[in-house]
């Protein structure tokens, strides 16, 4: 069984720029979850994909946007960037959606920085 | 409020020794499910265990366990015989559901974290 996959480990931007990030969901798994964690705080939620949708949606502004494809594997797009957005982000998969022991399993990560 | 509140910024514990880690919740839904997460330094979320909110027994997942207090409104997550390799920050999190333009989705709040670090 694969886990989940991010692409790239790492990234450096400068601000105003556009940046695509990579995530491949666990087999089985038709829900993809982002999250962003800035430095020394916990995870906070992005948006939620579910069969190809946005079903659900963080406090993020719309420049946040993403995709998910038929194999559930998924995009989150950043324009503008701006400093703030320096963050590890986190993608999640799961394969429950709906119920409240649906476990999202998590990739390692992309680190992202903006100067 | 917070919803999820973790009050341990860093623990320290002895090799081999137990040692809890506190996460108090705070919802008004009946539904609902506690997850801790430990983040190690490479940064990956890894998954130690769970807790569903009509569940009757505490959770266990070997050496992990969840001692799940619902009308405390607390999950603290308990480590048995510590190792080296335990440590990390140590997150928990609550997935509750959510209703947005006629569908539902379920989201993780987490709290803000506790870094625990074994001593040998």
């Amino acid at each position: 069984e694969t886990g989940v996959t991010q692409s790239p480990t790492h990234l450096i931007k400068t601000r105003g720029q556009q940046v695509t990030l990579r995530c491949s969901s666990q087999s089985g798994h038709n829900t993809v979850s982002w999250y962003q964690q800035a430095l020394g705080q916990g995870p906070q939620f992005i948006f939620q994909y579910y069969r190809e949708e946005e079903n659900g949606r963080g406090n993020f502004p719309p420049r946040f946007s993403g995709l998910q494809f038929p194999n559930y594997s998924s995009e989150l797009n950043v324009n503008a960037l701006e400093l703030d957005d320096s963050a590890l982000y986190l993608c999640a998969s799961s394969g429950r959606q709906g119920a409240v022991a649906d476990t999202q399993y998590f990739g390692p990560g992309t680190r992202l920085t903006v100067l | 409020a917070q919803k999820i509140t973790q009050t341990q910024p860093g623990m320290f514990v002895q090799e081999k020794e137990a040692v809890t880690l506190d996460c108090t919740y705070d919802t008004s839904d009946p539904s609902y499910g506690l997850f801790w997460y430990k983040q190690p330094s490479s940064g990956e979320m890894i998954f130690l265990i769970y807790q569903g909110s009509y569940d009757q027994q505490n959770a266990t997942e070997g050496r992990y366990s969840l001692n799940f207090q619902k009308a405390r409104k607390s999950a603290n997550l308990v480590i048995s015989a510590s190792q080296l390799g335990d440590s990390a920050m140590y997150f928990c999190a609550m997935r509750e559901n959510y209703n947005a333009g006629g569908t539902s989705y379920g989201k993780l709040t987490f709290g803000q974290g506790t870094i625990l670090t074994v001593h040998p």
